[in-house]
């Protein structure tokens, strides 16, 4: 199973609403998961079951979609949410993860 | 406190072998599913293996690294592995194991140990 992220990176200033894509090339019900990777560190679970968000993870990140859609918003941007943010579907083995996004702040 | 750390990375020829291992604390090891996902400098994620929890008897491989990679673990030692054999330039990387809750995400990472393949 493919997954396609897009945009590959994006720009965007602090407090501005921002949209991952996450497109599966075939349906993975809501076996998904947001990670969310700054640079030199391991990557960290933000979103599972592609809606439900993971424990101390800040409510300004949420995810929606299921079956081949998904999506990652950051409701209003923060200095620290610097990062690449990655997909991952665990419908089945073999799991594979999206390309990433980059995220800069403007 | 959960704590994954991984060790057994270093620099390897071509042809060459590595044996990582994960070191798991924190949790009770036996009942986890466990995966390693490897990063190469500069990319993304890649998964590479899984392994099921308690007896290890459910082994899924990357098409990248079947034939070549092995995981296994062991519950009595809280530890995770993989023998790493034919190693290859495009096996450079960093390489991560993670706890896997079924189905649903990678909760914990360790903080990943190097492998260099070059001649």
């Amino acid at each position: 199973i493919q997954l396609t992220q897009s945009p590959s990176s994006l720009s965007a200033s602090v407090g501005d609403r921002v949209t991952i894509t996450c497109r599966a090339s075939q349906g993975i019900r809501s076996y998904l998961a947001w990670y969310q990777q700054k640079p030199g560190k391991a990557p960290k679970l933000l979103i599972y079951r592609a809606s439900t968000l993971q424990t101390g993870v800040p409510s300004r990140f949420s995810g929606s979609g299921s079956g081949t859609d998904f999506t990652l918003t950051i409701s209003s941007l923060q200095p620290e949410d610097l990062a690449t943010y990655y997909c991952q579907q665990l419908d089945n083995y073999p799991s594979t993860f999206g390309q990433g996004t980059k995220l800069e702040i403007k | 406190e959960v704590q994954l750390v991984e060790s057994g990375g270093g620099f390897v020829q071509p042809g060459g072998s590595l044996r990582l291992s994960c070191a798991a604390s924190g949790f009770l090891f036996k009942n986890f599913e466990m995966n390693w996902v490897r990063q190469a400098p500069g990319k993304g994620l890649e998964w590479v293996s899984y392994i099921v929890s308690s007896s290890g008897s459910t082994i899924y491989y990357a098409d990248s690294v079947k034939g070549r990679f092995t995981i296994s673990r062991d519950n009595a030692e809280n530890s995770l592995y993989l023998q790493m054999n034919s190693l290859r330039a495009e096996d450079t990387a960093l390489y991560y194991c993670a706890r896997t809750i079924s189905n649903y995400y990678f909760d914990f990472w360790g903080r990943g140990t190097l492998v260099t393949v070059s001649s």
